[in-house]
């Protein structure tokens, strides 16, 4: 079945760049997304990466797909405090319906030192 | 601005209560889908639908029920609450079918304390 795989925490400088990381297995993956979600708060979509693009940057956040790996990233330069948060990977499958389902890493809790 | 609202932010239930969670969104979406977010296990489907009246089974839908009338209704229901059923419970909705811009909305989440 589905799987989307993160490491559950991160520690970081602030200043330095984050890079946050995600596996999943299922290469039929269409989109694949990055949500953050803040303490008390529910989840805010990041930013996405089509399963056909390598790439992409958007200001300080830049995501790198490797689909013969299945291995995705997040990097967030300049990392700040308010950046503190949790970070979801997720994926999107074809669904066994007329509707798809979004699968979700375990997120990654990311904290930042002074 | 787009909104799912989540019925309650806090609730504690005794163990064998019947339970609902209501998630009401109002961008007019099809897909609605029920959460629960555990420490370390992430966002697990519980159970999603993609239009009135119809249902499909996420990967832990034991012990859950959903109902769903009306296009912005999707209502989760715990038939006799148990405590591992205490949890940080999450409605999203987002337009069908899924594509880059069809992100999920969430709601704030509901956490259930099941004594």
């Amino acid at each position: 079945g589905e799987d989307v795989e993160q490491s559950l925490f991160l520690s970081v400088r602030e200043g330095d760049s984050s890079v946050i990381n995600c596996t999943y297995t299922d290469s039929s993956s269409t989109y694949l997304y990055w949500y953050k979600q803040e303490p008390g708060a529910g989840l805010q979509l990041l930013t996405y990466i089509f399963s056909n693009m390598d790439m992409k940057q958007d200001q300080r956040l830049t995501v790198l797909l490797n689909k013969k790996d299945k291995h995705l990233s997040l990097r967030i330069a300049d990392t700040q405090t308010g950046d503190s948060a949790i970070y979801f990977c997720a994926e999107i499958t074809p669904g066994y319906s007329s509707a798809s389902k979004i699968i979700f890493g375990s997120g990654t809790r990311l904290s930042i030192r002074p | 601005d787009v909104k799912v609202t989540q019925s309650s932010r806090y609730l504690v239930k005794r163990t064998g209560e019947k339970v609902f969670l209501e998630c009401v969104q109002d961008m007019d979406h099809e897909n609605m889908f029920w959460y629960r977010q555990d420490p370390g296990l992430g966002l697990r489907l519980i159970y999603f639908s993609y239009d009135v009246k119809m249902k499909e089974k996420g990967d832990i839908p034991e012990g859950y029920s959903v109902s769903r009338e009306k296009k912005e209704r999707f209502s989760l229901i715990l038939e006799s609450a148990s405590t591992n059923q205490t949890s940080m419970y999450l409605c999203a909705s987002s337009f069908f079918p899924q594509g880059a811009n069809t992100e999920a909305f969430f709601g704030q989440g509901t956490r259930l304390t099941v004594v």
